[in-house]
């Protein structure tokens, strides 16, 4: 499997603009998670999905941010209208069942200005 | 709430020193508990975990035992190389509800520098 796949790599927006995150988990798991990671305050975990469900959004840190989970195979994370206070790493993270292993994507670096 | 708690970095060895980063945790239930490491532009990858009390977890040298009545979870490696030069994560799961996956809670991150 090529793990979790992330895209973009990198993003650079203006402020105002509408950001899309991508996802794709590794096949079979069914939990995932999205981080965010900066400087300030670390790596915080901002929602988590069981079976495509959204099961826990608490750390979505205000209503300019969704997440959705159309099917098993992807994931996505929409900032609209975006920030600069928003310009971070972004990860995506999957795993299997109990196991509470999780596999980090390359993350998304986004720089809103 | 669940925390994660520790060593300020960075922290600066030479090669083949001993290395210890402290890690704490509170948490309400029975947690895993996770080493994660972050090499420069890349995502978090495992390194080692225990899952119950006095289990030890290792892996490429490194190790950390699951102390829960000091509430620990200290990374040590006894000859460290510039290759290991990385962020390193301390993160637990599980302590609101006693298992299951319900996301990490990481410490802020020990910066590591290895120098020849």
């Amino acid at each position: 499997d090529a793990g979790v796949i992330q895209s973009p790599r990198h993003e650079v927006t203006e402020m105002g603009q509408e950001v899309t995150l991508r996802c794709k988990p590794i096949s079979g798991h069914d939990y995932l998670f999205w981080y965010r990671q900066t400087m300030m305050r670390g790596l915080e975990l901002l929602i988590y999905f069981n079976n495509n469900v959204p099961i826990d959004d608490s750390g979505m840190p205000e209503d300019r941010f969704s997440a959705k989970m159309p099917n098993a195979s992807f994931s996505t994370l929409k900032i609209q209208p975006s920030e600069p206070r928003d310009s971070a790493v972004y990860f995506c993270a999957s795993s299997f069942g109990e196991s509470t292993e999780a596999f980090f994507g390359q993350g998304t670096r986004l720089t809103v200005v | 709430g669940d925390s994660v708690t520790q060593m300020e970095g960075p922290v600066t060895l030479s090669e083949e020193a001993f290395l210890t980063i402290n890690c704490t945790y509170t948490a309400t239930g029975y947690p895993s508990l996770f080493w994660y490491v972050q090499y420069p532009g890349e995502g978090l990858q495992l390194l080692l975990k225990a899952t119950k009390a006095d289990d030890k977890g290792s892996n490429k040298g490194f190790e950390a035992t699951y102390r829960k009545e000091t509430t620990s979870f200290h990374l040590e490696k006894g000859s460290v190389q510039v290759s290991d030069s990385a962020v390193y994560f301390c993160a637990l799961s599980g302590g609101r509800t006693g298992g299951g996956a319900d996301g990490l809670t990481f410490g802020k991150g020990t910066h590591l520098i290895i120098q020849p």
